[in-house]
């Protein structure tokens, strides 16, 4: 049974840019869910796929945008980047929208110059 | 709206000494909790949960929270920490229904001493 995965691990993109995270749900898992952990916070909640629906979305600009695809994999791209979005990103995988435990990725930490 | 507080940001302790990790939270409706530990350059690994039944819950190594419905509180202790033991700590929170997005905490640095 294999883990979340997320890639890449590390990135650096310039103030305005464009970048996609991705991430491979646990097997069987059909939910997923991104969180941003800013240096020195706890992860916050940006958003939830749930069968490839956006299934609730945390307190972030429509920059933050994600997909679910079929296989249940899910990529977080943001738009017109800042330097305030460098941060650990965090994809977490579960089962339903079930509440007994999520698993988290390494995280992808992207830096914004 | 739920919240979480975690009051101590870090917390130094001798090996082989007890150690609490103190979580409060606040919710308008009913809640799950759980413990996270994250390792340098890792990502979250769940440390214990509480989501219905006995309010005293146990991880595999030797961790342990109690919920305290009263108090707000889910509190992490060990009677022993071990040099491995040091790492991040998140509380967090979810409601029982919805979403289930969790609510962190900022997190607390367990340093343990040799």
């Amino acid at each position: 049974e294999t883990g979340v995965t997320q890639s890449p691990t590390h990135l650096i993109k310039t103030r305005g840019q464009q970048v996609t995270l991705r991430c491979s749900s646990q097997s069987g898992h059909n939910t997923v869910s991104w969180y941003q952990q800013a240096l020195g916070q706890g992860p916050q909640f940006i958003f939830q796929y749930y069968r490839e629906e956006e299934n609730g979305r945390g307190n972030f600009p429509p920059r933050f945008s994600g997909l679910q695809f079929p296989n249940y994999s899910s990529e977080l791209n943001v738009n017109a980047l800042e330097l305030d979005d460098s941060a650990l990103y965090l994809c977490a995988s579960s089962l339903e929208t079930g509440v007994g435990e999520a698993f988290f990725g390494q995280g992808t930490r992207l830096t914004v110059v | 709206a739920q919240s979480v507080t975690q009051l101590d940001s870090q917390v130094p302790v001798f090996e082989e000494a007890p150690v609490e990790l103190r979580c409060n939270y606040s919710s308008s409706v009913s809640v799950y909790l759980f413990w996270y530990v994250q390792y340098p350059n890792q990502g979250l690994q769940l440390l214990l949960k509480y989501l219905s039944g006995s309010t005293l819950v146990e991880s595999i190594n030797g961790f342990e929270a109690e919920f305290n419905k009263s108090q707000t509180s889910f509190h992490l202790r060990k009677p022993s920490v071990h040099i491995s033991d040091t790492a991040e700590y998140f509380c967090a929170v979810t409601s029982t229904s919805g979403t289930y997005k969790y609510i962190f905490g900022t997190g607390t640095r367990l340093k343990v001493l040799a």
